[in-house]
Order: structure tokens, then sequence, then C-alpha cells
């Protein structure tokens, strides 16, 4: 039972166009969201979060959108660069009765940006 | 200078060896986890510990057993290893925040495990 899902394995962009990246989560218990980063033979690396209380929240050139009705999440990236070209992974935790800090993440997004 | 570091990168073994993965951490958080990346993709979580206490301990074979000395270092043995093991595992630490803030974690480089 995935609880993270992100539908789209891949997606290209041209250099300087919008990336949107998008997430669709089924528990409603989750209480804030990120986004991760990942090169080739390489560790996740934090992107951005958003707080389950935010719609919005941005840093830079990224953007992440949350729509909780939908339960819909979604990263823009504006404007794309070719250094943008990785695997980006959607995460959601929950605080629940202690906060353990469980990530559950999606299957990832290959996005890669044309130059 | 690494945040969260693991070694080896690369394990390449024979069935029903016994192997160990290292992880340390020097961001001085609280809480470590291994993930494992599997065939598909996914990042699934297989342990955490909470100042060298077990907090999570996901649906793993009894093969695997985390091991933390202390709260810097998160080890990861794996007894008999079977041909299913092969994956990516990623080390991950992480300081748990207050209601409202995002917990994220910091992960290793990986260390790919194959298993022949």
């Amino acid at each position: 039972d995935q609880q993270v899902k992100q539908n789209s394995p891949s997606l290209s962009v041209q250099e300087g166009r919008i990336s949107i990246l998008n997430c669709d989560y089924t528990n409603s218990m989750f209480d804030y969201f990120l986004w991760y980063k990942k090169y080739p033979a390489e560790g996740p690396t934090f992107l951005i979060s958003i707080s389950s209380i935010k719609d919005k929240n941005e840093d830079g050139r990224f953007t992440v959108f949350l729509n909780k009705s939908a339960k819909h999440l979604s990263l823009h990236i504006v404007p794309s660069q070719p250094g943008d070209s990785a695997v980006y992974f959607c995460a959601a935790g929950a605080y629940g009765s202690s906060n353990t800090g469980k990530l559950i993440f999606g299957q990832g997004t290959t996005l890669q940006v044309k130059p | 200078d690494t945040a969260v570091s693991q070694t080896p990168k690369y394990l390449v073994t024979q069935m029903g060896n016994d192997k160990s993965i290292k992880c340390e951490q020097n961001l001085g958080h609280d809480t470590m986890y291994w993930y494992k990346q599997d065939s598909k993709k996914f990042l699934k979580i297989m342990f955490s510990y909470n100042n060298k206490e077990l907090i999570i301990n996901e649906t793993v074979p009894n093969r695997f057993s985390p091991k933390s000395p202390d709260k810097a270092h998160l080890n990861l043995h794996i007894n008999s290893l079977e041909l299913g093991d092969s994956a990516v595992y990623f080390c991950a630490s992480s300081q748990r925040k207050q209601v409202l803030l995002s917990t994220e974690a910091f992960f290793g480089q990986g260390t790919r495990l194959t298993v022949v």
C-alpha cells in the first residue's frame, strides 16, 4: 500500500522553462512534506519542505504547493537549469504520538532539463 | 567534510555470508535511520535509533540487526545474506523538531550491496 505516489516516472523540459513535479498521498495524518533531489551514485539531498498548515513554501527557484483537500503537492522549478536534472523524491512525515522522523517516500520522478 | 558518511560504498558478496555497513554522522543529530532502496527505486525505512534507543523497526527479517554504539553511529549487520538483499542501503540522520516544523533527514551516499 503506497501512501505516497509519484505517478510520472520521468519529465523532460527545456532550459529556462518551468518544471512541475507532482505527488499524491493517501494518508491524511501526514503533517509535513519534503522534496529530495538525488543524483546517480549519491544519497538524496533535502531540497524544500512544507508543513501541513501552509499551502505554499518558496525557496529561490523552488516552490512547493500543497493542496490538502486533494491530497496533492507539487514542486515548481523556475527557471529550470540543466544542473536540475536528477531524480526527485517526494516524502511525507507525521508527528503522531512520538515524532520519530520516519519518512514515507514516493518512487521518484526523473527530471531531464535540456539545454 | 561529509555530514553523513557510510562505508563501504560498494559491497559484493556471496550468498550466506555475513556483512556489515557502517554509518557515522557529524551533525550532532539525535536520530539515525537505515533506508533501503529496492529494484523498483522505492526508498523504505528499515530502522531508526534515537540516542542509541531503537524507535522504529519495520518488518525486516531478523537477519538484519542495527547496532548503535553511540548517537553518532548506526551500523547495519546482515547475516546469511540472500539474493533478495541486493539493494542500495542509505543511512540518514535528523534532529527531531517541534510540531509544525518538518523533520528533514540528511542522507549518506548509499551502499550498493550485490549478493551473488
